[in-house]
């Protein structure tokens, strides 16, 4: 079955220090891989996503993320945070076929920003 | 255009008994998923409706059936509550292009 792996529980950072976050995933096939965040108090929001072309997709709030086919990842990254970006991200791949959707989830990364 | 809607967005009951959650999904999706949010566990897979009929099912035992309407609404419903219920319930719409769009969630605890 496939898997989702965030590596860091928990990452905390100042203000404007880089952020990456890592994910991997186990399957072979075609994926669609998406990043979530979940703001406090919030419904899921969808960051970006990748489905084919360029690997380096860029989202909303100036985030992005690169797609490395090789080495099954798609990880997170921001150059400079904001207090605001304290949140919990999810990445999420989409492996069921192209007739249903089903996203498999990692177990989430929480960022706290200090400011 | 109004996002994915729960109700209700919270609810309490107590282990033995039923319960049965809603979900409008957005206008013109025809996809809805359900997804079980537990701190433990993390977000898993309940099962997806396309058209009125299961398309996809995750690992839950037979306690966990859901439906949806022509409308395109569904409802999820859980028999038999335990307490390792307890969880936050989230449906989510499916956009023709693959995009999954969530709901606020529904909050159940099982005392």
């Amino acid at each position: 079955a496939q898997s989702v792996s965030q590596h860091n529980h928990h990452v905390i950072l100042s203000e404007a220090a880089s952020l990456e976050l890592g994910c991997n995933y186990s399957y072979g096939g075609t994926v669609n891989l998406f990043w979530y965040v979940q703001y406090p108090g919030q419904h899921l929001q969808l960051l970006l996503k990748y489905f084919s072309g360029d690997p380096l997709v860029k989202g909303i709030k100036g985030f992005e993320a690169e797609f490395i086919k090789s080495k099954f990842s798609f990880n997170l990254r921001k150059p400079s945070v904001q207090w605001s970006d304290t949140a919990e991200y999810f990445c999420a791949v989409k492996t069921s076929g192209a007739g249903s959707y089903q996203l498999t989830f990692g177990k989430g990364t929480k960022l706290s920003v200090i400011p | 255009k109004a996002g994915v809607t729960q109700t209700p967005r919270y609810l309490i009951k107590t282990r033995g008994q039923q319960v049965t959650l809603s979900c409008s999904p957005i206008s013109g999706h025809r996809s809805v998923s359900w997804y079980q949010q537990t701190p433990g566990q993390g977000l898993q897979f309940l099962f997806e409706y396309f058209s009125e009929t299961q398309r996809n099912k995750g690992n839950f035992p037979g306690r966990f059936s859901g439906r949806q309407f022509s409308n395109s609404r569904s409802e999820m419903n859980v028999s038999t509550l335990e307490l390792g219920d307890s969880a936050l319930y989230l449906c989510a719409s499916s956009s023709p292009n693959n995009e999954q769009f969530f709901g606020p969630g529904t909050r159940l605890t099982v005392l």
